[in-house]
């Protein structure tokens, strides 16, 4: 049972345009959330995270926006650029994470378009 | 460089074989972590290491998984009797500490094993 879920494998977004990538999350007790974005043939690198006592946690061109009661987030990358072209995971944790890890989703690839 | 790096880069074995794969972390992090990625999966957490404590086991998918951190810092991951299934991607993660500092986590490239 998935617990962290991007239902979009894929979203192709135009050069300049905002992307929205989103996920939804099925645990009530995850209460801090991340976004990674990985390139091919490297490590995910951390993009954002925002913790449940906020809505939106915002980083220049990335914000993210946290809704408990849908158990749903979703991160705002404005504008797009062709360098965001990358695939973007959605995770979560308890309590900050430590022993239990973070899970994740399945990612989403996100294509920048010229 | 500074970073976590993870050898071998690529794995190939043959079915009921054992493997072994090695995490070099950042020095002086205390927390790392092991997940791996199969084909069209979320990463899963496998194992998290912090300081000398002991580690938490509970991701891992078998007993044919072990893993061990040696003096606080290089972590090696054995998969014994390899089967099909465990083909994947094996990241390792090194932190700073094992709290809400997720910002301060690092991915090493990661290990890609095929079973044949």
């Amino acid at each position: 049972d998935q617990q962290v879920k991007q239902n979009s494998p894929s979203l192709s977004v135009q050069e300049g345009r905002i992307s929205i990538l989103n996920c939804d999350y099925t645990n009530s007790m995850f209460d801090y959330f991340l976004w990674y974005k990985k390139y091919p043939a490297e490590g995910p690198t951390f993009l954002i995270s925002i913790s449940s006592i906020k809505d939106k946690n915002e980083d220049g061109r990335f914000t993210v926006f946290l809704n408990k009661s849908a158990k749903h987030l979703s991160l705002h990358i404005v504008p797009s650029q062709p360098g965001d072209s990358a695939v973007y995971f959605c995770a979560a944790s308890v309590s900050g994470g430590g022993a239990d890890g973070l899970t994740f989703g399945k990612g989403t690839h996100l294509i920048i378009q010229p | 460089g500074a970073g976590v790096s993870q050898s071998p880069s690529n794995k190939v074995t043959e079915k009921g074989k054992d493997v072994e794969l090695r995490c070099d972390p950042i020095s002086g992090h205390t927390a790392l972590y092991w997940y791996r990625q199969s084909l069209g999966q979320g990463l899963e957490f496998l194992i998290y290491f912090q300081g000398n404590s002991a580690p938490d086991k509970s991701g891992l998918p078998s007993d044919r998984f072990s893993a061990e951190r040696t003096g606080g810092s290089v972590s090696t991951l054995t998969i014994q009797r390899t089967q099909q299934e465990d083909s994947a991607v094996y990241l390792c993660v090194s932190a700073q500490g094992g709290g809400p500092s997720y910002n301060e986590q690092f991915f090493g490239p990661g290990t890609r094993l095929t079973v044949l």
